[in-house]
């Protein structure tokens, strides 16, 4: 079965803090994974996904398919950062429609 | 910058009664989206539709729901006799191809009394 786990539901940690919020999934085969991110009143927009190994924000997430997580991480926490981050999991190959499986959420607050 | 519009951003509806979503996707968007999320719940997909025909669903997608995409530039969800346990946020998503960003309105919040 698909699925994605984010353990936490909430991550409180105080401004300059290293940050991880924790993903894991089940799937069997290459999944896509992506974390999406909501600020206060806004839609969920996309932060990063693993096939682009970029740097967003300051945020990284590295794919590690031998313990299957994807795990987001910034090395100092800023204010601004304190939103609610799903995880998400889209399945390959041709039959793939595009669906997302996301994760429940981890609100990450920083606090000054 | 485009975006994916959503009207209404608040909908009140009684038991029993017919609803319709609509929303704007991205316009050279193929692949469009139909996700909800129960209060406190996590987002759950719903539907995906592409070349004017549904390609997956979920099992909440039941009979009781129906998407179209009726004049190439709206896209609606239909819930054809809510139910109390239908109020939630509902979210309409586009995205060239699967694979690539996916783009989220806003949200329209459903509330069934």
């Amino acid at each position: 079965a698909q699925r994605v786990t984010q353990p936490e539901k909430l991550l409180s940690v105080f401004k300059g803090a290293p940050v991880e919020l924790k993903c894991n999934y089940s799937y069997s085969g290459s999944p896509e994974l992506f974390w999406y991110v909501q600020y206060s009143r806004q839609r969920l927009q996309l932060l990063l996904r693993h096939i682009s190994r970029e740097s967003i924000k300051g945020f990284t997430a590295d794919l590690n398919k031998g313990e299957t997580s994807f795990h987001l991480k910034k090395p100092f926490a800023q204010e601004e950062d304190s939103a609610m981050y799903y995880c998400a999991l889209e399945g390959a190959g041709s039959s793939n429609t595009g669906k997302l499986i996301f994760g429940q959420g981890t609100t990450l607050q920083v606090k000054p | 910058e485009p975006e994916v519009t959503q009207t209404p951003s608040h909908q009140v509806t009684q038991m029993g009664q017919e609803v319709i979503l609509r929303c704007v996707p991205i316009s050279n968007h193929l692949y469009f989206y139909w996700y909800r999320q129960i209060l406190g719940q996590k987002v759950e997909f719903l539907v995906s539709f592409y070349n004017n025909e549904i390609s997956e669903k979920s099992e909440i997608f039941d009979d009781q729901f129906s998407v179209e995409r009726p004049d190439g530039s709206n896209f609606t969800l239909k819930i054809r006799s809510t139910k109390l346990e239908d109020s939630a946020m509902y979210f309409c998503a586009s995205r060239i191809y699967p694979g690539t960003e996916a783009f989220f309105g806003q949200g329209t919040r459903l509330t069934v009394v």
